[in-house]
């Protein structure tokens, strides 16, 4: 079965200052979607970026980059010059291979940047 | 288009009312997903619609819950006989039909509906 584990309850980050939330997936499948979701206290799920198992190139999404290591199964969200704003939980998840492309998600990590 | 929506934002019941939610997806967007969070998880998958067709349920749907999603436009999701465990965010999302660029995998979540059963 698919499975995304986030292994980080919760992180602190310094402002302006990079973080890395982690991420690591299971799945038997040769081809798979990899997505990050923001959070805020609103309750929106707000998307962030998206990365295919056949991408050769790591994605990008301007301060947003997603390090894919796809033998290690992981899909880590690194988060450049943090701001206040981006204080939130994050999830990560994965496009179920059942079809219809319902997506299975991590318990998340809340960030807090501190000024 | 202002993206997806849901009524109400906050609704509490107590135990064995019914209660019912509405979504609108964004236009155009013939796929909407049900997912429900409860407090410190990710959202799990509750229902699948294809247009107005339901094609998958969760086996966390029980007997008490119900979807629809008449002509194929906006979708409610009643639960009956609510209980102190159906406390959680619903959340509704939409996509595109899929084609081969990736951003079309993206689904487009609602703001959600909370419900506090009593």
């Amino acid at each position: 079965a698919q499975k995304i584990t986030q292994t980080q309850p919760g992180m602190f980050v310094q402002e302006k200052e990079a973080v890395t939330l982690d991420c690591t997936y299971d799945t038997s499948d040769q081809s798979y979607g990899l997505f990050w979701y923001k959070q805020p206290s609103s309750g929106e799920m707000i998307f962030l970026i998206y990365q295919g198992s056949y991408d050769e190139q790591n994605a990008t999404e301007g301060r947003y980059s997603l390090n894919f290591q796809k033998a290690r199964k992981s899909a880590n969200l690194v988060i450049s010059a943090s701001q206040l704003g981006d204080s939130a939980m994050y999830f990560c998840a994965m496009r179920d291979s059942g079809g219809y492309n319902k997506l299975i998600f991590g318990a998340g990590t809340r960030l807090a940047v501190h000024p | 288009d202002t993206g997806v929506s849901q009524d109400p934002r906050h609704k509490i019941t107590k135990r064995g009312q019914n209660v019912t939610f509405r979504c609108d997806p964004i236009s155009e967007h013939n796929r909407l997903y049900w997912y429900r969070q409860t407090l410190g998880q990710g959202p799990e998958f509750l229902t699948y619609f294809q247009n107005e067709a339901q094609l998958e349920k969760s086996r966390l749907l029980s007997d008490r819950f119900s979807a629809e999603r008449p002509k194929g436009s906006f979708s409610t999701l009643e639960i009956q006989r609510t209980e102190q465990g159906d406390s959680a965010m619903y959340l509704c999302a939409s996509s595109p039909r899929h084609s081969s660029g990736s951003m079309d995998n993206e689904q487009f979540f609602g703001p959600g509906t909370r419900l506090t059963v009593l």
